[in-house]
């Protein structure tokens, strides 16, 4: 069935430093790919999304790429601050839609 | 525009009864999904509905079930209660179910 994976499940930086965490969705004609960040007692929200027609997408301090070939996707996160810490999960929408698959999750810790 | 509500946030039952919790989205979403959070698992998609009709649903016993009425707000029904069933239900509202989401604060669950 549809799958993500999701890797590293704990990372931990120095303020200042990059992120990156990356997902492998097993479904090829997924079409869209979410990240929502889970701050800890709070709920899931949206940081920023990419459609298969795009290969990378910036926000600011956030950027997401993706390699349909591969089937791979991944969070960059620039010049980390200690609120950067949180859950972040990657997600894909597979073709039969309606359904959003999600990573485990990966535990960001950014030291100041 | 208010948030994704749901009720209760709290809940504490024993093994073999049955729970319902409720989900309001946000004001002219009509999709609503619903996913089981736990430490080790992440989020378990458990099914998406629209305008009243399941349009697809997650890999988890027949004891799970939901509905949405006419206002979009969906109820999800867990019956014969195990302890496994102890997690974060997070309901997420979207337009169309094919692009953001939005979560609510989630019900937890605990079954002794």
């Amino acid at each position: 069935g549809e799958n993500v994976e999701q890797h590293p499940s704990t990372l931990s930086v120095q303020e200042g430093d990059s992120a990156v965490i990356k997902c492998t969705y097993s479904d090829s004609a997924s079409n869209y790919f979410p990240w929502y960040k889970q701050e800890l007692g709070k709920r899931p929200q949206l940081i920023i999304d990419i459609r298969s027609n795009v290969g990378e997408k910036k926000d600011q301090r956030i950027a997401v790429t993706l390699n349909k070939t591969a089937k791979h996707f991944s969070l960059h996160i620039t010049e980390t601050q200690p609120e950067d810490s949180a859950v972040y999960f990657c997600a894909a929408l597979p073709s039969g839609g309606f359904k959003t698959i999600f990573g485990a999750g990966t535990r960001l810790f950014v030291k100041a | 525009k208010a948030g994704v509500t749901q009720t209760p946030r709290y809940l504490i039952k024993t093994r073999g009864q049955q729970v319902t919790l409720s989900c309001s989205p946000i004001s002219g979403h009509r999709s609503v999904s619903w996913y089981q959070q736990t430490p080790g698992q992440g989020l378990q998609f458990l099914f998406e509905y629209f305008s009243e009709t399941q349009r697809n649903k997650g890999n988890f016993p027949g004891r799970f079930s939901g509905r949405q009425f006419s206002n979009s707000r969906s109820e999800m029904n867990v019956s014969t209660l195990e302890l496994g069933d102890s997690a974060l239900y997070l309901c997420a509202s979207s337009l169309d179910g094919l692009a953001e989401q939005f979560f609510g604060p989630g019900t937890r669950l605990t079954v002794l």
